[in-house]
């Protein structure tokens, strides 16, 4: 199992704004998927984007994935008091154990 | 679907004593689960893989003497921690994985040893 590596560790915007993260993986995968975790609490699976797909949306998010780079982004559009929280990815080759980075601690400011 | 069911969602337990967590599929069987010791400001730490009927997996540098796994039913993990000090305070999360959707986390633990 590989470990994805969110940058930045630490992000703060205004609320309304646009959130950009990146997560960059080593090896081959199947999918990569994005959760979510607010302070205090579990993981929630945000996204799920398949290898051989380069973009997709679920609300206001939208996840792009680069295999050639081994990366990908998330970005959190319009964003509310509500998106703070630490996000993670996790790069899936078959079924695995997840392992995780240190995340980026997303903070909206109103 | 797809739930995950974390209990208790804190513990205050006395030095020495053990305390059990319980990690339960609602609405699927789960032959795989995975626990997850969290500290304050830090990532998620992987501390063990269970499989139901059989020997948890441990990550390196887990007592798996001081961390007990048990997964006796396809929608039930157990994690105790025994002989807790406070240096085993954390927050404890479960995650189950489901074939084809991928895995979904229980709400975690807080442990406070006293």
């Amino acid at each position: 199992s590989q470990q994805g590596e969110e940058d930045p560790q630490a992000l703060s915007i205004q609320e309304g704004e646009n959130a950009t993260m990146n997560c960059s993986y080593k090896t081959s995968i199947n999918n990569l998927q994005w959760y979510r975790q607010n302070s205090g609490r579990g993981l929630v699976h945000l996204i799920l984007i398949r290898s051989n797909e380069r973009e997709k949306h679920s609300g206001r998010l939208r996840v792009t994935l680069d295999t050639s780079k081994k990366s990908s982004s998330l970005l959190i559009t319009a964003s509310r008091a509500a998106d703070t929280a630490s996000y993670f990815c996790a790069p899936i080759q078959g079924a695995q154990k997840l392992v995780f980075g240190q995340g980026t601690r997303l903070t909206i400011n109103p | 679907g797809a739930v995950v069911s974390q209990h208790p969602s804190w513990v205050i337990c006395k030095s020495g004593t053990s305390v059990k967590i319980e990690c339960r599929s609602l609405d699927f069987q789960a032959t795989t689960m995975f626990w997850y010791r969290q500290f304050p400001k830090q990532s998620l730490m992987l501390m063990a893989t269970s499989n139901e009927g059989s020997k948890a997996t441990y990550e390196q540098g887990v007592e798996k003497d001081k961390f007990l796994i048990n997964h006796a039913s396809l929608t039930l993990s157990t994690l105790t921690v025994t002989s807790a000090h406070p240096e085993d305070s954390s927050f404890y999360i479960c995650s189950a994985r489901r074939e084809f959707y991928g895995y979904t986390f229980g709400s975690g633990t807080r442990l406070t040893v006293v």
